[in-house]
């Protein structure tokens, strides 16, 4: 069974540009949660989708943004990115309810 | 505020030394609290999850406990390869929206 599969791997972008990053989740998920993973915060809740409708937010700017499709397939959009952006940004789906999220192995995005 | 603390945060044991590691949480509206393993390079992977005071979980060498206000994952006779960092997660409110604490790092050494 694949798992979770996010694209790019890698991103080098500069500031004040913008970036979409791509998560398509284990077939059957739907519900698609997006973290921000930073040597000095950890792992941070960005926002989880479920059937297209975002269903919780985390306390970031909105300068982050995300939606998701009508196959569970998910992007996530930064805008006027800043230095402080640079982290691993990580996906997870899960079936919802109490059940698990299954993560990828991230985005790392680096801004010059 | 939500707050999760791990301890500690790094730990060198020898293979087939046991310990525990702890997770202390302030989470309102807890539904459930997961245990995970990251390697460098990779997403988390999931290990566990508990929903009540009282329960418990085991998986190979891994038993997870859970209390009103902290969680610990308890690692019997661990091997090198169960080096990681471990990192746990209350869900807030819904099951889908997890507070990380920063992890442990552990490092096993034959």
């Amino acid at each position: 069974k694949a798992g979770v599969t996010q694209t790019p791997r890698y991103l080098i972008k500069t500031r004040g540009q913008q970036v979409t990053l791509s998560c398509s989740p284990i077939s059957g998920h739907r519900s698609v949660s997006w973290y921000q993973q930073t040597p000095g915060q950890g792992l941070q809740f960005l926002f989880e989708y479920f059937s297209e409708t975002q269903r919780n937010k985390g306390n970031f700017p909105g300068r982050f943004s995300g939606r998701q499709f009508s196959n569970s397939r998910s992007e996530m959009n930064v805008s006027t990115l800043e230095l402080g952006d640079s982290a691993l940004y990580l996906c997870a789906s899960s079936l919802g309810g109490e059940e698990p999220q299954h993560f990828g192995d991230g985005t790392r995005l680096s801004i010059l | 505020e939500d707050q999760v603390t791990q301890s500690p945060e790094a730990l060198r044991l020898q293979e087939g030394e046991s310990s525990s590691l702890n997770c202390s949480y302030t989470v309102s509206g807890l539904r459930g609290l997961f245990w995970y393993r990251q390697d460098p390079g990779k997403g988390p992977e999931f290990l566990f999850t508990l929903y009540s005071a009282g329960e418990e979980k085991e998986k190979e060498r891994l038993k997870a406990t859970l209390t009103k206000k902290e969680s610990f994952l308890h690692i019997t006779a661990p091997k090198p390869e169960d080096s990681a960092t471990y990192l746990c997660a209350p869900s807030e409110g819904g099951f889908q929206k997890l507070v990380f604490g920063t992890g442990t790092r552990l490092l096993v050494s034959p």
